[in-house]
């Protein structure tokens, strides 16, 4: 079953509103999670990277206030996009590393979010 | 600069016929190759992570292995099903995990 869970898997918003996408581990505990952009046919696009308690560190070229990341707990962190245009359309995955029943310290993805902003 | 290319970046196989992907880094220090199974409009499923030169894992129809270069994902017999794109990862000393850009795989029925 799923290990990293993404919630939610599609949204439409309009110009302007502000849209919160939850990245979970179920059985592990993250103490690092990154956030990725993918563009059709295209491979993984990093955004930042985020510890548990620490601010996130962004890739170049990603604006820090345009997707604020928060990763508060060892099984929790949020991307929202904020005041989201057209532009901002894509499909959005997490992933979460860290320590689990196996210990191998593996890194699994979400099934991605596809945001539409209308 | 850490760097991981994927080839070919695209492979079509007709329902049987056996073939082989290609991963090849160049990084600092290597922890750990990851390897992954995309379909469209979904996250990457985790197939296998490798840790060191001569390392071997399998799967049902695939087979991951690993040198000190590159790593390979040999696909036995395939079938329809496993048209995807395959990525492949390395996770660096330094935590980083730098991503190849992907082989698009189609099996042809």
């Amino acid at each position: 079953g799923a290990v990293v869970s993404q919630h939610p898997s599609w949204v439409i918003c309009k110009s302007g509103t502000s849209v919160k996408i939850e990245c979970r581990s179920l059985d592990f505990q993250a103490t690092t999670m990154f956030w990725y952009r993918q563009f059709p046919k295209q491979s993984l696009m990093l955004m930042a990277t985020s510890n548990e308690g620490s601010k996130a560190t962004y890739e170049q070229g990603v604006e820090k206030d345009k997707f604020l990341i928060n990763h508060a707990s060892l099984t929790l962190s949020t991307l929202t996009v904020t005041s989201a245009h057209p532009e901002d359309s894509s499909f959005y995955i997490c992933s979460a590393y860290g320590s689990g029943r196996s210990n191998t310290g593996e890194l699994f993805f979400g099934e991605g979010s596809r945001l539409t902003v209308l | 600069e850490d760097q991981v290319t994927q080839s070919p970046e695209a492979l079509r196989l007709q329902e049987g016929e056996s073939s082989s992907l290609n991963c090849s880094y160049t990084v600092s220090g290597l922890r750990g190759l990851f390897w992954y199974r995309q379909d469209p409009g979904k996250g990457p499923e985790f197939l296998f992570t490798l840790y060191s030169a001569g390392e071997e894992k399998e799967k049902e129809r695939l087979k991951a292995t690993l040198t000190k270069k590159e790593s390979f994902l040999h696909i036995t017999a395939p079938k329809p099903e496993d048209s995807a794109t395959y990525l492949c990862a390395v996770q660096t000393y330094g935590q980083n995990f730098v991503f190849g850009p992907g082989t698009r795989l189609s099996v042809l029925p």
